[in-house]
């Protein structure tokens, strides 16, 4: 079975400084890789998806991830953030051509101070 | 626009009391699924449901049931059995069985015991 490890439960950051959120996965098969935004009270939204490729993916509202496979890590990072990234950022992975259900890691709460 | 919808977005339940919450989805997805989440524990999976009156378990399936009459509605029960029941309630869909599919969710509903 896969899992997730999302290293960080919360972090702080100015706005306009930049981002990394880190996560990493077991698996011992080939998997896919997704990063969801969820903002307070609501559900979550994709970000971006890795299936294959290009190992840097680019996702919605400038943010991208990066997929190393001898890191098995998918960290999401941002250049520059502003108020409105505060959310709860979530890393799943779902193994190539097997169950297709994902698991998610704990979540990282991004939180931007002015 | 396609979408999933949730309902309601607050319920209370009293003890003893079994409450159903409803997932409505216009996607025309095969597969819906059932996740609870609390603070600082991510998703977890209770039922998931791949096509048209068949079901399964997820990994915190006890105190609660589903059904899949249809392939837009995927409710879910929660019965007197779970115990510890407050939390928000996430029901979420994608395409099909491929694992590359990410999923859609709808905004959740919050239960609450009186």
């Amino acid at each position: 079975a896969q899992s997730v490890t999302q290293l960080d439960s919360q972090v702080p950051v100015f706005e306009e400084a930049p981002v990394e959120l880190r996560c990493n996965y077991s698996s011992s098969v080939s998997v896919y890789l997704f990063w969801y935004v969820q903002y307070p009270n609501q559900g979550l939204q994709l970000l971006l998806k890795y299936l294959s490729g290009s190992t840097l993916v680019k996702g919605i509202n400038g943010f991208e991830a990066e997929f190393n496979k001898s890191q098995t890590s998918f960290h999401l990072r941002k250049p520059s953030v502003h108020i409105s990234d505060t959310a709860e950022y979530f890393c799943a992975v779902s193994k190539s051509g097997g169950s297709y259900i994902p698991t998610f890691g704990r979540g990282t709460s991004l939180i931007v101070h002015p | 626009d396609g979408g999933i919808t949730q309902s309601p977005k607050y319920l209370f339940r009293k003890e003893g009391q079994n409450v159903t919450l409803s997932c409505e989805q216009n996607l025309n997805h095969d597969a819906m699924y059932w996740y609870r989440q609390d603070p600082g524990q991510g998703l977890r999976l209770i039922y998931y449901s791949q096509i048209v009156n068949d079901f399964q378990k997820g990994d915190i399936a006890e105190g609660y049931s589903v059904s899949r009459e249809k392939k837009e509605s995927f409710p879910l029960t929660v019965t007197s059995a779970q115990k510890n029941p407050t939390a928000f309630y996430l029901c979420a869909s994608n395409s099909d069985s491929l694992s590359n599919q990410p999923q859609h969710f709808g905004d959740g509903t919050r239960l609450s015991i009186l």
